[in-house]
């Protein structure tokens, strides 16, 4: 029930085309969905987060689209380009005290120039 | 300042060693957080720190301890580790979950090998 499975575990893309990113969750207190970006040897930075009572968010290239029923969440990246190149991973958190987040097991996109 | 800081970017140590990694924000942030990630791996949890006290213990093996001085600093004091201790230390910091918010600004790490 704390797991976020997230697929696909890895993802090639040509420039400029979208890449997709999904995530799934059992727990439905979970209220606070981010995504993180990750280049190697660096630390995790926010890109966009989204709580559950909108069913879309964007910023600029990238939109999270949020299922409420189907429990699934999913990240869109448009326009895809070689500095995205990075390992992504999302993450969920509930409402309460306890500021866990529980991540998912990220997934390594390569965007072909 | 929207940064999280870590010092040293590297560390190896023995298993013998006593080290201490250190963590700053000035964002104003109450609760701060040790992570250890693993490669190809998501960060993973160790302690949680709010409003200066340790709120959440992952089950961390006593030999990582934790300590907040005061509400801008965090260090990890490390001790008699393991070679498979050897990860990226991350710590990151965030307002105490305001409205169902838990926003986590992470810091670059901090690459430790244990010989």
């Amino acid at each position: 029930q704390q797991q976020v499975k997230q697929s696909p575990q890895s993802l090639i893309v040509q420039k400029g085309g979208i890449s997709i990113i999904n995530c799934a969750y059992e727990n439905t207190a979970f209220d606070y969905f981010p995504w993180y970006q990750q280049f190697p040897g660096k630390g995790p930075a926010l890109l966009i987060a989204i709580r559950p009572d909108v069913s879309e968010k964007k910023e600029g290239r990238f939109t999270i689209s949020f299922n409420k029923s189907a429990k699934q969440f999913s990240l869109h990246i448009m326009d895809s380009q070689p500095g995205d190149s990075a390992t992504y991973f999302c993450a969920a958190s509930r409402g309460g005290a306890t500021n866990k987040l529980i991540f998912g097991t990220g997934t390594l996109l390569a965007v072909q120039p | 300042d929207t940064e999280v800081t870590q010092t040293p970017k590297h560390l190896v140590m023995g298993m013998t060693n006593k080290k201490s990694l250190k963590c700053e924000q000035h964002m104003g942030h109450r609760a701060m957080y040790w992570y250890k990630q693993k490669a190809k791996k998501p960060p993973e949890l160790m302690f949680v720190y709010s409003y200066e006290k340790l709120s959440i213990n992952e089950s961390v093996p006593s030999r990582f301890s934790p300590e907040c001085p005061n509400s801008s600093l965090l260090n990890l004091h490390l001790h008699a580790l393991q070679p498979e201790d050897s990860a990226l230390y991350l710590c990151a910091s965030s307002q105490v979950q305001l409205a169902g918010i838990n926003e986590q600004f992470f810091g670059p790490g901090t690459r430790l090998t244990v010989l």
